[in-house]
């Protein structure tokens, strides 16, 4: 079975404080996502990866960095956390395909809130 | 502008019945679709997909009908049991010059035991 993990379920900063979310799978998976999620807005996707050292922007990367430095692990970093930031983070990888539609597998989430 | 919604923002079905959960999509240039469902305090997990050239998939219990025409995705729970409740969205794969996901923002199915 394909397995992400994130390094936390719950976390709690302050406004203004440096935030790392890290994600890993285990599949070998090319591509990886960062969305974020809020009620009555769906997954909105932040930020992906498809190689080691490469990221692309999605829909609202303000406020927003990445980290692909390995294969396995894709980092969203929060420069100074502000509390419209506090959000549902779900991390996701998927094949790379000819087509590049393929399944994303999803994390548990990370409840981000920030005071 | 485009756009993925559900017809129906909560559900609620007796325990055995059949249930239904419907996905309006407003992209013709879509090529996969995917229904996730998302228990409380969990990451959304994969149930079932489709492609563009298929009218209906079935899996365990769960059946994906995809009609071009009305530009709609239904996903049909058979035999609805308490452990179906969750949140349940689609995903729609735009493939234009890139691809592009677009997420609904979910439908609450409640199993009344």
């Amino acid at each position: 079975d394909v397995k992400v993990t994130q390094s936390s379920r719950y976390l709690v900063k302050r406004t203004g404080e440096k935030v790392f979310l890290e994600c890993v799978q285990d599949m070998d998976h090319e591509n990886m996502f960062w969305y974020r999620q809020d009620p009555g807005l769906g997954l909105r996707l932040i930020y992906f990866s498809y190689d080691v050292k490469m990221k692309e922007k999605g829909d609202i990367p303000e406020g927003y960095s990445v980290s692909r430095e390995k294969k396995e692990r894709f980092s969203l970093i929060l420069e100074s956390a502000s509390t419209n930031q506090t959000s549902m983070y779900l991390c996701a990888s998927s094949r790379l395909t000819a087509s590049s539609t393929d399944t994303q597998y999803f994390g548990p989430g990370t409840r981000l809130t920030v005071l | 502008g485009e756009s993925v919604g559900l017809h129906l923002p909560t559900l609620s079905v007796q325990e055995g019945d059949n249930s239904i959960i419907n996905c309006a999509y407003s992209n013709s240039a879509s090529d996969y679709f995917i229904w996730y469902k998302q228990e409380s305090g969990k990451g959304p997990q994969f149930i079932i997909d489709i492609r563009s050239n298929m009218d209906k998939r079935q899996g365990q219990r769960v059946t994906v009908l995809l009609n071009k025409t009305v530009k709609h995705l239904s996903l049909q729970i058979a035999a609805t049991q308490p452990g179906d409740s969750a949140v349940y969205f689609c995903a729609e794969f735009v493939v234009e010059l890139d691809v592009k996901v677009i997420f609904g923002p979910g439908t609450s199915l409640s199993v009344i035991p």
